[in-house]
């Protein structure tokens, strides 16, 4: 099962700040939390990663709280390319590297 | 940054022949690398793990015998369709993990399967 919960759609305008929630309740000590970029027919792309408090990079920021059960991706003003899928996920350890299962993503829609 | 491909994008195929799909990291040796399918407006679902030179661990409810997985090389995993049935028409994923970025794994673009 999928260890994290993101709402299913979100729509959006042109220029506009888009900020994706995603709940991972029963998170682990040791586990990175993960945001992936999906267009269609094509293989999920990494975004951002953190494990806690705050983590930007050039396309996004991560926000973690100090519980770590939920995060929040942020894209700032978001163009019609950003239209895709954003799948959050947390690692799950198997030896010494990480399963990752997917949840359903956020659809995210961009209008101009 | 690390690239992964894979080998075909699409393939069409009768029922009952064996279609084979490679995985390879280009710029990075792969420890472990990760099979998946990802059925239209669906999510990928993870089909097994895969260590070089050793066997590969195959989620539950997934066929072992009827998709192969062999992880020959630090750079390679193949996995095989065998007997394909229309209902394994679906897209395949490959990722990998080098085992030094924490976490991350690197996606293949995805190879189409459709079996007649």
């Amino acid at each position: 099962l999928a260890k994290t919960t993101q709402p299913i759609s979100m729509d959006s305008y042109e220029g506009q700040e888009v900020n994706i929630t995603c709940s991972h309740n029963n998170i682990a000590t040791n586990d990175y939390i993960t945001w992936y970029q999906q267009f269609p027919s094509q293989g999920p792309r990494f975004i951002i990663q953190g494990y806690k408090t705050k983590v930007t990079n050039e396309v996004a920021s991560l926000f973690i709280p100090a519980d770590r059960k939920s995060s929040t991706l942020s894209l700032p003003r978001v163009s019609l390319s950003d239209t895709a899928v954003y799948y959050c996920l947390v690692g799950d350890k198997v030896d010494s590297s990480y399963k990752l299962i997917f949840g359903s993503g956020t659809r995210l829609l961009v209008r101009p | 940054g690390a690239v992964v491909s894979q080998h075909p994008s699409r393939v069409i195929c009768k029922s009952g022949t064996s279609v084979k799909i490679e995985c390879r990291s280009l710029d990075f040796q792969a420890t472990t690398m990760f099979w998946y399918r990802q059925f239209p407006k669906k999510s990928l679902m993870l089909m097994a793990t895969s260590n070089e030179g050793s066997k590969a661990t195959y989620e539950q409810g997934v066929e072992k015998d009827k998709f192969l997985i062999n992880h020959a090389s630090l750079t390679l995993s193949t996995l095989t369709v065998t007997s394909a049935h229309p209902e394994d028409s679906s897209f395949y994923i490959c990722s990998a993990f080098s085992g030094t970025t924490y976490n991350e794994q690197f996606f293949g673009p995805g190879t189409r399967l459709t079996v007649l």
